[in-house]
């Protein structure tokens, strides 16, 4: 099956400047990769996806890069506000059903 | 509030006890997901329902766990004989098709 590596395990940045998560995945054939994004007492919540036949994708402070050829994507978090403080996962997925998720990462804004 | 929801959002047990737990979907999503969170974890992926239909089964889920999806609207995943590695976050989710998964707050399971 899928398996989906993810670093750091935790982030701590200052307010306004920028963080990088990024994670390796094992199969080839996956073709999803949803970041999610996990407030406290929270259920996870879908913050940017990509697919496979994309290679970039950005959506205001957010951005996911995919490398198919290294088996790797990361996220970027650009002007970090303290409402980005939040534990972020990545998963990946070749039938868009069966999620393999990351083991997250804990990102502290200081301000 | 018209997003997934979980019942009961905490459950305190003792060893060896069975518990249910509920999911009330999105109404129009025909797709429902059960997946277990372990503190520090990323969720892991249980079961799926399209409709009424299992469609899968992780070898998460041993014999003591149960899922079902009646008519196809609200799931119930059940636990037999409960132990204390059982102790996990209970997460629904759904979803009309590929793409996007709304998750519920989760059902926090406490086995003593």
């Amino acid at each position: 099956g899928e398996n989906v590596e993810q670093h750091p395990s935790t982030l701590s940045v200052q307010e306004g400047d920028s963080a990088v998560i990024k994670c390796t995945y094992s199969d080839s054939a996956s073709n999803y990769f949803p970041w999610y994004k996990q407030e406290l007492g929270k259920g996870p919540q879908l913050i940017i996806d990509i697919r496979s036949n994309v290679g970039e994708k950005k959506d205001q402070r957010i951005a996911v890069t995919l490398n198919k050829t290294a088996k790797h994507f990361s996220l970027h978090i650009t002007e970090t506000q303290p409402e980005d403080s939040a534990v972020y996962f990545c998963a990946a997925t070749r039938n868009d059903y069966k999620l393999s998720f990351g083991a997250g990462t804990t990102v502290t804004v200081r301000a | 509030d018209t997003g997934v929801s979980q019942d009961p959002r905490h459950k305190i047990t003792k060893r060896g006890q069975n518990v249910t737990f509920r999911c009330d979907p999105i109404s129009e999503h025909n797709r429902l997901y059960w997946y277990r969170q372990t503190l520090g974890q990323g969720p892991e992926f249980l079961t799926y329902f399209q409709n009424e239909a299992q469609l899968e089964k992780s070898r998460l889920l041993s014999d003591r766990f149960s899922a079902e999806r009646p008519k196809g609207s609200f799931s119930t995943l059940e636990i037999q004989r409960t132990e204390q590695g059982d102790s996990a976050m209970y997460l629904c989710a759904t979803n009309a098709g590929a793409g996007e998964l709304f998750f519920g707050e989760g059902s926090r399971l406490t086995v003593l």
